[in-house]
């Protein structure tokens, strides 16, 4: 089956610990996003990637990092910067820009909870 | 004032009920809009996409643009309790560029 994959479902931190959420996608996507959800709020983009080795910040960067070694996978780091780390973490993928607009709907991962001890 | 905007909600109609749902932008050259559903604890899933000024249909749901406007809604024809979830609005301004969201607006249908 086709899709996106986000590991772990629920993931616990403890105050200065770094944590990885895993976001892997078999759909041929070029672009891949990382948007975080709280308690009744919309979705705010954390990171995205156009292109694999090269990514950009969104609109609440800091204290999170990413990488995008190969085209399927894109991590997301939480870092001990991230003061409120808790909330609901999406990874999201869509085929590249020049497809045209009826080819870069984006797909969603089932989500990261992420929870502070 | 906030690039996408949706009803503050919540909303809440009787099942059978048309809901009708809206969102307006800021920026006057975005091109692609979509509408998404959350249900609670799950993440957004897409329910219509539009890119042209006037209505697209797909099964109960209609999406209408109106681009001089800045305006697009998500009406929902026959309501049913599983229609109750969050509605998420989307634009995009050019090809290849990012998706902007509003906060959604969360839909309750009554039996």
């Amino acid at each position: 089956d086709g899709g996106i994959t986000q590991s772990p479902k629920y993931l616990f931190r403890k105050e200065g610990q770094n944590v990885t959420l895993s976001c892997e996608q078999n759909l041929n996507h070029d672009a891949m996003y990382w948007y975080r959800q709280d308690p009744g709020q919309g979705l705010r983009l954390i990171y995205y990637s156009q292109i694999v080795n090269d990514f950009q910040k969104g609109d609440i960067a800091e204290g999170y990092s990413v990488s995008r070694e190969k085209k399927e996978s894109f991590p997301l780091t939480v870092t001990s910067a991230q003061k409120n780390p808790t909330a609901f973490y999406l990874c999201a993928s869509t085929m590249r820009g020049t497809s045209g607009p009826t080819l870069e709907t984006q797909y969603f991962g089932p989500g990261t909870r992420l929870l502070v001890l | 004032q906030k690039e996408v905007e949706q009803n503050s909600g919540p909303l809440s109609v009787p099942e059978g009920a048309i809901a009708s749902l809206n969102c307006t932008y800021s920026d006057r050259v975005s091109q692609s809009f979509f509408w998404y559903r959350q249900y609670s604890g799950k993440s957004p899933e897409l329910i219509m996409s539009i890119y042209s000024n006037g209505d697209k249909e797909d099964g109960r749901f209609t999406a209408q643009l109106n681009k001089a406007s800045q305006y697009v809604s998500l009406l929902i024809r026959d309501s049913q309790p599983s229609d109750s979830a969050t509605y998420l609005c989307a634009v995009k301004i050019t090809s290849g560029s990012r998706l902007t969201f509003g906060e959604g607006t969360q839909l309750t249908v009554n039996p």
